[in-house]
């Protein structure tokens, strides 16, 4: 089963809004309610920021929210702040044989 | 909670490696403990899954054959291992802890454990 597609960057400034698209397919994306999305700083490990499409985690701003629609689900960052700028990765539930499908990766500049 | 990972191994092509992830605290055995690789400037893969609670676990078809992983449940400890390195295992492995629900997510990691293959 091949990553989920993720644009390789998205920019924004300060205060704007920007939205990651994860593209999958319907045996992933598109068939589970398991969809979630990790922030990743150079040098330290991923953290969970939204799962099962649009909850938070506690602890999280609620400016970070997702959807989904069909075979994509997507990642908005409302009100963009310059620690946003990270690598941001989608991942869906596949299956029992396949519990993790991770994107490609997104980097988020923040200009 | 606290997910305390083995440090960094360098190791020769064709030598075995063992990497362990321990998960403290309260009911830490109520999860399964993952394992996610990252090479060089790139970016998240799947490797394999383990309960803590039990024998069951699920190995990534990209790894298949690759590794193995096991667990103690006396200590709540997972273990990824080698028995034939090669220069493409080089990367940083993480672990990472998801609930004894079907599909949850990872909803905490540890710091990784580098693990670097060369001649």
């Amino acid at each position: 089963q091949s990553a989920l597609t993720q644009p390789r960057s998205v920019t924004g400034s300060p205060g704007q809004s920007v939205t990651i698209s994860c593209t999958g397919t319907n045996s992933d994306v598109g068939r589970y309610y398991s969809v979630s999305w990790y922030q990743q700083h150079p040098g330290k490990p991923p953290k969970l920021i939204i799962y099962d499409v649009d909850k938070w985690p506690s602890g999280v701003p609620d400016r970070f929210s997702g959807s989904k629609s069909g075979n994509t689900a997507s990642l908005t960052i409302s009100g963009l702040q310059p620690e946003d700028e990270a690598d941001y990765y989608c991942c869906s539930y596949a299956g029992t044989y396949i519990p993790y499908l991770f994107g490609t990766g997104t980097n988020v500049a923040v200009l | 909670v606290q997910l305390e990972q083995s440090g960094a191994e360098v190791r020769k092509p064709g030598e075995s490696l063992k990497i362990s992830c321990t998960n403290s605290g309260y009911g830490s055995n109520n999860y399964w403990l993952g394992w996610v690789r990252q090479m060089p400037g790139k970016g998240l893969e799947w490797v394999a899954l383990i309960s803590l609670a039990g024998s069951e676990s699920r190995i990534s078809p990209s790894f298949q054959g690759r590794v193995t992983i096991s667990v103690d449940q006396s200590t709540n400890t997972a273990y990824l291992q080698w028995s034939s390195l090669q220069a493409s295992d080089t990367a940083m492995y993480y672990c990472a802890r998801r609930p004894s629900i079907t599909a949850s997510p990872f909803d905490y990691w540890g710091h990784g454990s580098l693990v670097t293959v060369s001649s």
